[in-house]
């Protein structure tokens, strides 16, 4: 399995302002990704990132919206840009590890005024 | 597209009696992974149990095991000698065989375990 941490652990912000959450893991990893969950909802994949290249997005997500880093292979970091109420979700990063297992960080929830 | 349906949203089971909670998937691959998380209100994604689908004998991990029946594509999860610890949200998801790819998630099913 793997230890993830994730800062902060909850928000609340205003209206257009942005916010950056940093997720860690207590060991390198090649693949770590960003989900979205809003309110009652399921999981959904916001983008999947590679140490030293390009976060891949998925469809209804873009990189000016949801800027990532990665910078090595133990940190990332998901900047939610210029916010809206329609953006308060819980936000939460995963690692994938041997066996093919996806492991999650415990979340930041973020309220968004 | 791969689809996840969890038809239950809610379930509730006696302390100690078993429960199973039911998920369905569509595919056309034959190489993928299925998992149930667990979600408490802690809100920590929590991994239950997986099964990889070349395996025909069902995981089982203590107090939780699957029912895979492949060519239904249904994957369900019993859970015995339910706990109160076991409340929680609880999501079936679904991976492809390739390394790094993502999950796809069921809509949840919320159990709640009456003392």
């Amino acid at each position: 399995s793997a230890v993830i941490s994730q800062k902060p652990s909850r928000d609340i912000c205003q209206r257009g302002t942005s916010l950056t959450i940093q997720c860690q893991v207590d060991s390198q990893v090649t693949m770590m990704f960003w989900y979205r969950q809003q309110p009652g909802q399921s999981l959904t994949l916001i983008a999947t990132a590679n140490q030293g290249s390009e976060a891949t997005y998925e469809s209804g997500f873009v990189i000016d919206k949801f800027p990532i880093s990665r910078p090595n292979l133990t940190f990332s970091t998901l900047t939610v840009s210029n916010m809206s109420p329609e953006d308060s979700s819980i936000y939460l990063c995963s690692v994938e590890k041997w066996p093919d297992t996806q492991y999650f960080g415990p979340g930041t929830r973020l309220t968004v005024l | 597209a791969q689809t996840v349906t969890q038809s239950q949203p809610e379930m509730s089971v006696q302390e100690a009696e078993t429960v199973t909670l039911s998920c369905t998937y569509d595919t056309s691959e034959s190489d993928y992974y299925l998992f149930w998380y667990k979600q408490p209100p802690s809100r920590q994604m929590i991994l239950v149990i997986r099964q990889e689908a070349y395996k025909q004998q069902n995981a089982t991990e203590n107090r939780f095991s699957v029912n895979f029946q492949k060519a239904a594509k249904s994957f369900s999860l019993k859970i015995s000698d339910s706990q109160l610890g076991d409340a929680a949200m609880y999501f079936c998801a679904y991976r492809r065989g390739s390394s790094g790819d993502k999950l796809t998630f069921g809509t949840g099913t919320r159990l709640a375990v009456r003392p």
